[in-house]
This record gives C-alpha cells, structure tokens and sequence, in this order.
C-alpha cells in the first residue's frame, strides 16, 4: 500500500500564473481533503471531496478550485497566484474510519 | 468557535518523558488527533481518541483528554532523538469532519 501520493514535490511559478497540483489517496479511501500551511503555521482547511463534489470549503478565495475524478484521485488549481500562496499543499484521505493519512506535500513558492 | 492551541516549543533530556498539551474550543469536537511533522516532510499520523473517552494508550504514547476542559494532551515515555520534530494536534469537527490545527510544538530532545 503505497498511501497518500502527492506530486509534483515542488514547483516554482510566477505572480499571476495558474498551477495544478495531483493527489492520490490511499487505498480504499475515498475522501479527499486539501490543506495549505504555510511556514511556520499549521495547516489550514482548503476544501474536501466526496463522490467527486466539493462538499465542505474552507475560507479561501475561488481562485482556489479542485476536481476528483472516479478513481477517487484529486487536482487542486490556483488561478492567479499570488506571493502569498506560497506554501506546503497536503492532501489527506480518509475511509469509512476515523483515521486520516496525509500525503507528504507540494512545496509552493510563488515569485 | 474554532480554534485550537498550543504551546509553541517543549525542550527535554534524552530518556525523559515529554508532555504536549492542547486547548480546544469546539464541544461538539468527534475526534481528537495527534501529527507528528519532521523537516520538509508531511504530517504522520500518531494517535487519536474519540471524543467519549478519557485516555488512550499506544507503546510509548498516551493521550489524555480532559473534556470538561477541552484540553488535551500528548505524552511521550523515553523520549529519543528521533522523537524532534513539530507536533500538532488537530481537532475534527463540522458536518463533514474537516480538522482545524494548532500551530504545531516544536519538541527538541537532547542528550
């Protein structure tokens, strides 16, 4: 079981650009949540995916958006990046239990 | 409110127990959690107790949640080396079990 996998592992983008970021989830799961910490900061709720609807969102703005496709695999895109959005990205999923497994992130740094 | 707390930074002797602890405002709070973070990576999952229960004991970790408080607590016995690292404990909450986050304790253990 190869659990949470996140790429890529890190990227470096530009104010005003647009980035997509990959998820799978751990075998068996099929709840998809995104998270952004920032440095020095714990992690902060983006939103979560279920049967491929958004169905909680955090307080950030929609130039955050995601997607999960049918095999239960998940995309966050930020439009417009700022500096500000630079960051650690994880993904977590979660089965019918209780516990939920990160991934190890994608490092973020908008210039 | 949501809102979790805890103490930014816990330094102990190699071999010495070390104690986390956490302050939680949500009542209707589920479960409770504890990651573990080392530099550059993501969060690994420790331990978690439900809600209705007062301890829970796994090797070398014990968890005890004070529910009339809302505080909860880590403690590691025969604290090593390889325990360094940030420590969060996170709460799950909401209609759809998001986590809210602490801003992680940095443990450094030396000799």
């Amino acid at each position: 079981d190869a659990g949470v996998t996140q790429s890529p592992t890190h990227l470096i983008k530009t104010r005003g650009q647009q980035v997509t970021l990959r998820c799978s989830p751990k075998s068996g799961h099929d709840t998809v949540s995104w998270y952004q910490q920032a440095l020095g900061q714990g992690p902060q709720f983006i939103f979560q995916y279920y049967e491929e609807e958004e169905r909680q969102r955090g307080n950030f703005p929609d130039r955050f958006s995601g997607h999960q496709f049918p095999n239960y695999s998940s995309e966050l895109n930020v439009n417009a990046l700022l500096l500000g959005d630079s960051a650690l990205y994880l993904c977590a999923s979660r089965g019918q239990g209780s516990e939920q497994y990160f991934g190890p992130g994608t490092r973020l740094t908008v210039t | 409110g949501e809102d979790v707390e805890q103490s930014l930074f816990l330094s102990v002797r190699e071999g010495d127990s070390s104690v986390i602890n956490c302050t939680y405002t949500d009542s209707s709070s589920t479960y409770l959690y504890w990651y573990k973070q080392e530099p550059g990576a993501g969060l690994q999952l420790l331990t978690y107790i439900f809600s209705n229960m007062d301890m829970k004991q796994d090797q070398r970790l014990t968890v005890l949640l004070n529910k009339k408080d809302k505080h909860l607590s880590l403690r590691i016995a025969d604290t090593q080396t390889g325990d360094s690292a940030i420590y969060f404990c996170a709460e799950r909450t909401g209609g759809y079990n998001k986590l809210i986050f602490g801003a992680g304790t940095r443990l450094a253990v030396h000799p």
